[in-house]
């Protein structure tokens, strides 16, 4: 059984930087897109970006200038860093993946990660 | 940017009774198009991609049609565990994008 596990810092000042990783327990790192998806309180599901096992990828044009995904295929892990956050990058954070033949949709998640930006 | 519209907002259903669930695209993304369960607290969990394919473990109550820019998304007899809210997102165009959901709720 896959376990995407995910972690990093749930408490950001206003223009510090979001990082967050996320690693693959149980299956297999490769034929897999790997994404990242947010969702503010309340609210609905945001597409952040993904990234491929050879680090191909794609960005929301929205995040584009703040955003940097990478992987370590070495751990078999991803990571999102996000600059310069605001209250509005306040969301629950999710690692996910899709096999290749489906890539961009998500058939495994992680436990998510509030990320709180505040004062 | 293509986007997603759901359809109701929130739809109110007796339990055993059939849930209709609609997604329009702005433009076609032929059949990349899945549809994801969250509830409270928890993770979306996949139930369709490909339009209409069930997801592993998806029980067979939950079916999906469509192709081009209207889809849908049924469950037959709705379980008590099936309330919740439901997502549809098209992963045609590289910039993935979802619907804002659809909840449904006990009528």
């Amino acid at each position: 059984q896959v376990q995407l596990q995910q972690w990093g810092a749930g408490l950001l000042k206003p223009s510090e930087t979001l990082s967050l990783t996320c690693a693959v327990y149980g299956g297999s790192f490769s034929g897999y897109y790997y994404n990242w998806i947010r969702q503010p309180p309340g609210k609905g599901l945001e597409w952040i970006g993904e990234i491929n096992r050879g680090g191909d990828t794609n960005y929301n044009p929205s995040l584009k200038s703040r955003l940097t995904i990478s992987v370590d295929t070495s751990k078999s892990q991803v990571s999102l860093k996000l600059t310069s956050v605001t209250a509005a990058d306040t969301a629950v954070y999710y690692c996910t993946r899709g096999p290749r033949r489906i890539a961009g949709a998500a058939d495994d998640w992680g436990q998510g990660t509030m990320v709180t930006v505040s004062s | 940017e293509i986007v997603m519209t759901q359809s109701p907002a929130t739809l109110s259903v007796s339990p055993g009774e059939r849930a209709t669930l609609s997604c329009r695209a702005t433009e076609s993304v032929t059949s990349n198009v899945a549809w994801y369960q969250q509830k409270p607290g928890q993770a979306p969990r996949l139930l369709i991609y490909g339009a209409s394919t069930r997801a592993t473990g998806i029980p067979a109550r939950f079916s999906g049609s469509g192709s081009g820019t209207e889809f849908t998304l049924t469950i037959s007899s709705l379980q008590s565990e099936d309330f919740a809210v439901y997502y549809c997102q098209q992963y045609h165009n590289w910039r993935r994008t979802f619907g804002q959901g659809t909840k449904v709720d006990i009528k």
